[in-house]
């Protein structure tokens, strides 16, 4: 098992649309989790971080459930500009810390 | 967010070259820098962790003596591909860790030819 799993996709969506991604982790030791934007043939660039009260900026959240092991990414009202892959990450702390990415989540916003 | 630029952000070079890609952090200092290969609609994928004054640490299946790393000083860690060949062809990205938190450098995208 992947420490740290994200459906492929790709998610095509209309614009305005909601839609969500999920990302679970195996490792419960894991401490801190954020997510990523990567734009074809670019960097991944950080979006958000995610904490258990939630963190919401503009038209995304984020969400952790530290129970289920899972963080989840919500974007309302989706843009064109929106279509990207979105990559979560965990960082663990083994005596030092170290960051597992997802493989990320394909998201194409079709007007 | 944390600047981390990277140098050269394109090259193409001859099959048997050696290639070097610099990646700083520009308004931070980074201990600990990361090497991270991407090939077309994949993964990321961790190379080799590089720390400032001592030795990277390679991840499995990755060839220290093909992937040269230095990291001399808090702001400079350099990737050199030795004797590259056209299957090192491939988009290479480092990043650099604030706190806990890591900011990637735009890449460079390796073409041998």
């Amino acid at each position: 098992r992947k420490e740290v799993e994200q459906d492929p996709g790709p998610f095509n969506v209309p614009e305005g649309a909601t839609v969500a991604f999920n990302c679970t982790y195996s490792n419960s030791a894991s401490q801190s989790f954020f997510w990523y934007r990567q734009d074809c043939r670019k960097e991944p660039k950080l979006l958000m971080s995610v904490y258990s009260s939630g963190n919401e900026d503009g038209r995304f959240t984020a969400q952790l459930n530290r129970a289920s092991q899972y963080i989840s990414l919500l974007i309302r009202d989706s843009k064109l500009s929106d279509s990207a892959t979105y990559l979560c990450a965990v960082i663990l702390n083994t005596g030092g810390f170290k960051t597992i990415f997802g493989a990320g989540t394909r998201l194409f916003v079709k007007a | 967010g944390a600047v981390v630029s990277q140098h050269p952000s394109r090259v193409i070079c001859k099959s048997g070259t050696s290639v070097k890609i610099e990646c700083r952090s520009l308004d931070f200092q980074a201990t600990t820098m990361f090497w991270y290969r991407q090939f077309p609609k994949k993964s990321l994928m961790l190379m080799a962790t590089s720390n400032e004054g001592s030795k990277a640490t390679y991840e499995q299946g990755v060839e220290k003596d093909k992937f040269l790393i230095n990291h001399a000083s808090l702001t400079l860690s350099t990737l050199t591909v030795t004797s590259a060949h056209p299957e090192d062809s491939s988009f290479y990205i480092c990043s650099a860790r604030l706190t806990v938190v890591q900011f990637f450098g735009p890449g460079t995208r390796l073409t041998v030819l």
